[in-house]
């Protein structure tokens, strides 16, 4: 139980296109999702907290319009990368609570990532 | 300062070797605590809670001392697939995770 998924895995693009990212709970539902990037040997930074039915709270340094995130549903979560630059080029990971889960309550679970290169 | 500060590594260590990793936090009203494992290019899995009253799972013990606001992993009995990259993570508050840059640690046969 508590997976979480991620399409795609992997985009290349050219500069100047925008990218959607999906994010989904497959066996659980989410009422808040939260949105990661890591760069080459960093740490993982939180970028926004995606709300269900309401709109993201994003950290300190993040565009807001440059990262687009909509949250339609209990079990998905986009993220949108718009005008993609190469400086753009990260790995992002989403990442969900399982409320219900009597065992795993306090636990985030991640979602494989996706790789985004931007050319 | 980093809000989770870690020696990056790498830790290159024999197989049945211990070792110990290290983690400082600098917000003094987090509440919880978590070490998770990162292997190459994927997503971070969680290895284990940290408790005040330390815990162990198997071969890995964490630890907590909130006054010195530090966090350890130690591994025993290591093993190839141990190798990975071990990351300290601290939920300030709101489910808001906070990640250390990771320690590598490399098992050789």
């Amino acid at each position: 139980g508590a997976v979480v998924s991620q399409h795609p895995s992997r985009v290349i693009c050219k500069s100047g296109t925008s990218v959607k990212i999906e994010c989904r709970s497959l066996d659980f539902q989410a009422t808040t999702m939260f949105w990661y990037r890591q760069f080459p040997k960093k740490s993982l930074m939180l970028m926004a907290t995606s709300n269900e039915g309401s709109k993201a709270t994003y950290e300190q340094g993040v565009e807001k319009d440059k990262f687009l995130i909509n949250h339609a549903s209990l079990t998905l979560s986009t993220l949108t990368v718009t005008s993609a630059h190469p400086e753009d080029s990260s790995f992002y990971i989403c990442s969900a609570r399982d409320l219900g889960g009597v065992l795993t309550y306090n636990e985030q679970f991640f979602g494989p990532g996706t790789r985004l290169t931007v050319l | 300062r980093k809000e989770v500060e870690q020696d990056p590594g790498p830790f290159n260590v024999p197989e049945g070797a211990t070792v110990a990793f290290n983690c400082t936090y600098s917000n003094s009203a987090s509440q919880s605590f978590f070490w998770y494992r990162q292997d190459c290019r994927k997503e971070p899995k969680l290895l284990m809670s940290v408790y005040s009253s330390g815990n162990e799972d198997g071969r890995f013990t964490a630890q907590l001392n909130r006054a010195s606001q530090y966090i350890s992993l130690l591994i025993r009995d290591s093993k190839l697939s141990d190798s990975a990259t071990y990351l300290c993570v601290v939920n300030t508050g709101f489910q808001k995770l906070v990640f250390g840059t990771g320690t590598r640690l490399l098992v050789s046969p």
